[in-house]
């Protein structure tokens, strides 16, 4: 089956410092790997998704990248803030036939610190 | 429009009994899944429901664990002869069977087994 590596399991940045988090994947049939967020106590929130037909994705402060042929994804948060401290998870999963997710395969978390 | 919902938040229990664990998923979602979360820890796939089709259950880590998913919507995961590692925070998400729109977490059920 998956096996979804992340790095690093901490990081802390001062705040307006940007952070990267790194994913790697080992089945080449992976083709969906979103992000979740995770603050403490709570559940955890998609952030931010791509598929494997891109390159690249962004949404304000956050973007993922993807390489298909290394088998790696990124989490890039710019201008970051306090706010953005948590754990993030990584995750792969196969989108098949019209686009049925099947079930993901998370990576171990990262425990992000900004620190004012 | 509501999200996923579980219950109950907070369970405890004595070793050897059993519990049950219910999920409410989105309206509209056929996909319906169950992870485990031990404190600290990653995310631990239990099973995984899509549709009418048979349930992957390749996580479920004995067969003291099992889960029921009634009318394609609501989702039952009983834990018989509950252990003390069986300890964690039970979460359900749910997603729409196609479209890749991401699975969207509920809140969780924080079991403790004494």
């Amino acid at each position: 089956g998956e096996n979804v590596e992340q790095h690093p399991s901490t990081l802390s940045v001062q705040e307006g410092d940007s952070a990267v988090i790194k994913c790697t994947y080992s089945d080449s049939a992976s083709n969906y790997f979103p992000w979740y967020k995770q603050e403490l106590g709570k559940r955890p929130q998609l952030i931010i998704d791509i598929r494997s037909n891109v390159g690249e994705k962004k949404d304000q402060r956050i973007a993922v990248t993807l390489n298909k042929t290394a088998k790696h994804f990124s989490l890039h948060i710019t201008e970051t803030q306090p706010e953005d401290s948590a754990v993030y998870f990584c995750a792969a999963s196969i989108m098949g036939r019209g686009s049925t997710l099947g079930r993901l395969y998370f990576g171990r978390g990262t425990q992000l610190t900004v620190w004012p | 429009g509501a999200g996923v919902s579980q219950s109950p938040s907070n369970k405890v229990t004595e070793k050897g009994k059993d519990v049950e664990l219910r999920c409410d998923p989105i309206s509209g979602h056929t996909a319906l899944y169950w992870y485990r979360q031990s404190l600290g820890q990653g995310l631990e796939f239990l099973i995984y429901f899509q549709g009418n089709s048979a349930p992957d259950k390749s996580g479920l880590p004995s067969d003291r664990f099992s889960a029921e998913r009634t009318g394609g919507s609501v989702s039952t995961l009983t834990i018989q002869r509950t252990q003390q590692e069986d300890s964690a925070v039970y979460l359900c998400a749910s997603s729409f069977s196609t479209g890749g729109t991401g699975q969207y977490f509920g809140p969780g059920t924080r079991l403790t087994v004494t």
